[in-house]
């Protein structure tokens, strides 16, 4: 049973590019949650997604940031015109239920670094 | 809004030593969880708790979960190189809301 997929593991972007970072979730799952992890820190929750719909986005920038999780395919955290700030880890996670709930499921992460 | 906080931020510990990371919680949970994640990996979830004053064992681990549902403590026994990582607490202070972890405690074992 294949794990949470995230790709790509390491992406570079100059300021002002967008950056597109997928995740699939693990089979079965339709609950998928995105974290950022700056270095020698926590987790920080950004936005949660059931197939089509966005459930909570409570801690997700509101501006130049979306994320989607479409019907068919993986879910995509976009960040549009990125700066320097915005060079994290983001991990993607999967659940069988809802938030708070459930144990979560964690990919590998996408490394942006932003130059 | 809602804190979790973890102490000690670091611990270096001898090989064969124990280790406790404690987790603190503003508001009373609903559960919290906790995850290990090895350096330049991804979180791996370790277990979940529910009840007040509940205890779990896992080989040499022992979680233990408040009477007051505000904190939480993960106990190493012995431990060993193959713990070295970073432990991460997570609350949820009602069923439908976002997991707020801590910061971690990251451990260093010294052979």
């Amino acid at each position: 049973n294949a794990g949470v997929m995230q790709n790509p593991r390491h992406l570079v972007r100059r300021r002002g590019q967008e950056a597109r970072l997928r995740c699939s979730p693990m089979k079965g799952h339709s609950h998928v949650y995105w974290y950022r992890q700056l270095p020698e820190e926590g987790l920080k929750f950004m936005v949660y997604l059931q197939k089509e719909n966005i459930i909570d986005e409570s801690g997700m920038p509101k501006e130049r940031f979306s994320a989607e999780f479409p019907k068919e395919g993986p879910s995509i955290l976009r960040i549009q015109q990125v700066v320097r700030g915005d060079s994290a880890a983001y991990f993607c996670a999967s659940s069988p239920g809802g938030q708070g709930r459930y144990e979560q499921y964690f990919g590998p992460g996408t490394r942006l670094t932003v130059t | 809004g809602q804190q979790v906080m973890q102490i000690p931020q670091y611990q270096h510990v001898q090989e064969g030593e124990d280790f406790t990371t404690y987790c603190n919680s503003s508001t009373t949970l609903s559960n919290i969880q906790w995850y290990k994640q090895r350096p330049g990996g991804h979180p791996v979830f370790l277990i979940q708790l529910v009840k007040s004053g509940e205890v779990k064992k896992q080989k040499r681990l022992t979680f233990q979960f408040g009477e007051a549902k505000k904190n939480s403590s993960l106990h190493i026994t012995a431990t060993q190189t193959t713990d070295v990582g970073t432990y991460f607490c997570a609350g949820a202070t009602e069923r439908n809301t976002p997991l707020v972890f801590g910061k971690g405690t990251r451990l260093s074992v010294i052979a």
